[in-house]
C-alpha cells in the first residue's frame, strides 16, 4: 500500500534561515510520482514540483530546492533564505502509475508540515 | 492544464441537511478526485469519479453519506448528505491530466455544519 509521512508536524524558523521538509514514502509500484503541494492561509493547494520514479536528480528552482533519494525512499524539500511569505502548510504526495496493476492515478497526501517564518 | 471551478466556495448547514458541491472543469478529463480535508488535516480521499460508471470510495468512505455523480467528463458532483458538526472541512474536486501527468485542484468549498 501507499503511504507518505512526513514526520515534521510543524517548524519554526527565522526569516533567513534554510530550512527542509522531510518526507519518506512507501510503495510496491516501481513507476510511481512524487509530487510537493503548499497550502497557504488561503486554503488553495499550489503546485511545486512533480518527481517520477526513474529521474533521481535533484532539482533548484530559485529558493527552492529538491533531494530525491530512491535508495532511502525520501524526497525532501529545502527552502533557502526563508522569507515570511513562505509561511504555509506543505504536502508531500505520492501517485503510482496510472493503469498498472488497476491503479487509477490517486494522489496519497502526508500529513503535512506547517513551516512558520518568523521576521 | 484545465481551468477547475469549485463552488460553492463555503456555506454555514445546519445539521441534518445535504449539500452539493459542484466542480466544472473547462476541458473533458477522464479522472476525477473528491478529497476531505478536516481542520488541521491533511486530504484524504472520498472517492474517484470516473465518467460512466459508479464511483469508487475509499475505506470509511460510503456511497449514502457522499453520492457522487459525474454526468459528463467536464463535470461533477458531491454530496454531504444528514450532516453533522463532524462534516466540517474543506472538500476539494481534483483532475488527473494524462499529458502532463499533474493533478489540478479546485479552490475547494469550505463547510461548517452548526
Amino acid at each position: 500500500a501507499q503511504k507518505v509521512t512526513q514526520a515534521q508536524t510543524e517548524i519554526s524558523v527565522v526569516e533567513k534561515e534554510d530550512v527542509t521538509l522531510d518526507c519518506v514514502y512507501e510503495t510496491r509500484d516501481t513507476t510511481y510520482y512524487l509530487f510537493w503541494y503548499k497550502q497557504p492561509p488561503s486554503g488553495e493547494l499550489v503546485f511545486l514540483i512533480r518527481r517520477n520514479s526513474f529521474d533521481e536528480q535533484n532539482e533548484i528552482s530559485g529558493r527552492y530546492s529538491w533531494n530525491f533519494q530512491k535508495s532511502t525512499s525520501s524526497f525532501n524539500f529545502t527552502i533557502t533564505a526563508s522569507q515570511v511569505v513562505d509561511s504555509a502548510v506543505y504536502f508531500c504526495a505520492l501517485s503510482e502509475a496510472v493503469g498498472g496493476s488497476g491503479n487509477t492515478g490517486k494522489l496519497i497526501f502526508g500529513q503535512g508540515t506547517t513551516l512558520q517564518v518568523k521576521p | 492544464s484545465a481551468v477547475i471551478s469549485q463552488k460553492p466556495s463555503r456555506d454555514i448547514c445546519q445539521r441534518g441537511t445535504s449539500l452539493t458541491i459542484q466542480c466544472q472543469v473547462d476541458s473533458q478529463v477522464t479522472m476525477m478526485f473528491w478529497y476531505r480535508q478536516q481542520p488541521g488535516q491533511s486530504l484524504t480521499l472520498i472517492a474517484t469519479a470516473n465518467q460512466g460508471s459508479e464511483a469508487t470510495y475509499e475505506s470509511g468512505f460510503v456511497i449514502d453519506k457522499f453520492p457522487i455523480s459525474r454526468p459528463n467528463l467536464t463535470f461533477s458532483t458531491l454530496t454531504v448528505s444528514n450532516m453533522s458538526p463532524e462534516d466540517s472541512s474543506i472538500y476539494l474536486c481534483s483532475y488527473f491530466d494524462r499529458l502532463n501527468y499533474g493533478y489540478t485542484f479546485g479552490s475547494g468549498t469550505r463547510l461548517t455544519v452548526v
